[in-house]
């Protein structure tokens, strides 16, 4: 059981670049869920997906940002033109079904630094 | 919408001791995690408690639903048990966690 697999672990890029942050759940998990992680905002959720479909983008900056789950076993959160403010750690975590009753399980996060 | 105050934010024990962590929501939640963060390390879930007591091994979560209110009790601490301690609720209709800014527990040897 490998757990929730994010890659990069670090990623640096330079501003006005583009940014894109993988994740693989674990196998069987139907709910994908992706938070962000600063010392000044604490951790907040992003976005989240179930059997891959988009179910609650409320966290997602409306510019910019953008997350997909093209099939079960990834998803992607891209961020266009990085911005300094969007140096955090990038966490995705996964669930059984993704309702308000499971247990989500975390990666152990992209720690993203935009110079 | 809701929000989660974790208290203290910081603690400072000696090993030996008792730890006792508060958690605080705004509103009803389905869904209650306990989560552990070593520094520059990832988020370990440690206990799910909606609502009444619950144990595993030196930790006890005790949650009153209709208080709104939580606690996570670490006893006989270890210098191992250092990290931040973070509590997330989640409601009903969303299966999304709201998270506190945590508690800070050192434990010296």
């Amino acid at each position: 059981n490998a757990g929730v697999i994010q890659t990069p672990r670090h990623k640096v890029t330079g501003k006005g670049q583009e940014a894109t942050l993988w994740c693989e759940p674990i196998s069987g998990h139907s709910a994908v869920f992706w938070y962000r992680q600063t010392i000044v905002q604490g951790l907040e959720f992003l976005t989240y997906f179930r059997n891959q479909a988009p179910i609650d983008d409320s966290g997602m900056p409306k510019e910019r940002f953008s997350a997909q789950m093209p099939n079960q076993s990834h998803s992607t959160l891209k961020i266009q033109s990085t911005q300094p403010q969007d140096s955090a750690v990038y966490l995705c975590a996964s669930s059984l079904d993704g309702g308000a009753l499971d247990t989500q399980y975390f990666g152990p996060g992209t720690r993203l630094l935009v110079l | 919408g809701q929000q989660v105050q974790q208290s203290p934010a910081s603690l400072v024990l000696q090993e030996g001791e008792n730890a006792e962590l508060q958690c605080n929501f705004s509103s009803t939640a389905t869904q209650l995690q306990w989560f552990y963060q070593s520094p520059g390390g990832s988020l370990v879930s440690l206990l799910s408690n909606p609502s009444g007591t619950k144990h595993t091994g030196r930790l006890t979560s005790t949650t009153v639903t209709k208080e709104r209110r939580s606690s996570l009790h670490i006893s006989s601490s270890q210098t191992t048990d250092s990290g931040t301690y973070l509590c997330a609720i989640a409601d009903y209709n969303q299966g999304k966690l709201i998270f506190g800014q945590g508690t800070k527990l050192s434990i010296k040897p």
